[in-house]
């Protein structure tokens, strides 16, 4: 099946720092989303990016489906975007079940 | 605003008792979605729904079954509670069937069984 790898695991940065996190999948996609896990465990949409960019806010996403990745941008971090960014797909061959493949996240903890 | 609400946040239960996780999203979608999420395991689909009274199994349906009587309201059903059913387990819908849209979850129910 597809395999879908995130990095870094793990990023501490100070308020105000700029950040990359990266997903690259083995196969071709249908579908990508990112998500922001916050402390209570609620999967927050970010951006729902099969293919080129998007921006909302301090946040931008570019997926390079021919190269297989994404990138996620933070700008200016903020406390409040601490928590565990996810990476998901929907393969091609899914079929009719659009199970999402996740990937195994980045823990990203801003300090003050 | 896609919303999907689940019915607790927290449940504690034990073992051998009949659980049930409700979720209800309020945006007509078709696929409704039952994943749960275990350290170092990540997310796993349990149950899968895309119409009413229409149930597909995931990867890990053992030990779980699913009801969806109306198509705005997905249960999830732990026959018999056991321990190792002690995970976060969150909700998900989409707009159609074998198309890729979006999904989007609900806040997730911690469910402990002791």
């Amino acid at each position: 099946g597809i395999q879908v790898e995130q990095s870094p695991p793990d990023l501490i940065l100070q308020e105000g720092a700029n950040s990359t996190l990266r997903c690259n999948f083995s196969d071709s996609v249908n579908n990508l989303q990112w998500f922001h896990q916050n402390p209570w465990g609620q999967l927050i949409n970010l951006f729902y990016i099969p293919s080129g960019t998007k921006q909302n806010g301090r946040l931008s996403a570019t997926t390079v489906a021919t190269e297989r990745y994404s990138l996620l941008y933070i700008s200016s971090s903020q406390t409040t975007d601490s928590g565990v960014y996810f990476c998901a797909v929907l393969p091609n061959y899914g079929g009719a079940t659009n199970k999402l493949i996740f990937g195994t996240g980045t823990l990203l903890a801003v300090q003050p | 605003d896609v919303k999907v609400t689940q019915s607790s946040r927290y449940l504690v239960k034990r073992t051998g008792e009949k659980v049930f996780l409700e979720c209800v999203q309020d945006m007509d979608h078709e696929n409704m979605f039952w994943y749960r999420q275990d350290p170092g395991l990540g997310l796993r689909l349990i149950y899968f729904s895309y119409d009413v009274k229409m149930k597909e199994k995931g990867d890990i349906p053992e030990g779980y079954s699913v009801s969806r009587e109306k198509k705005e309201r997905f249960s999830l059903i732990l026959e018999s509670a056991s321990t190792n059913q002690t995970s976060m387990y969150l909700c998900a819908s989409s707009l159609y069937r074998n198309s890729y849209n979006e999904q989007f979850f609900g806040p997730g129910t911690r469910l402990t069984v002791l």
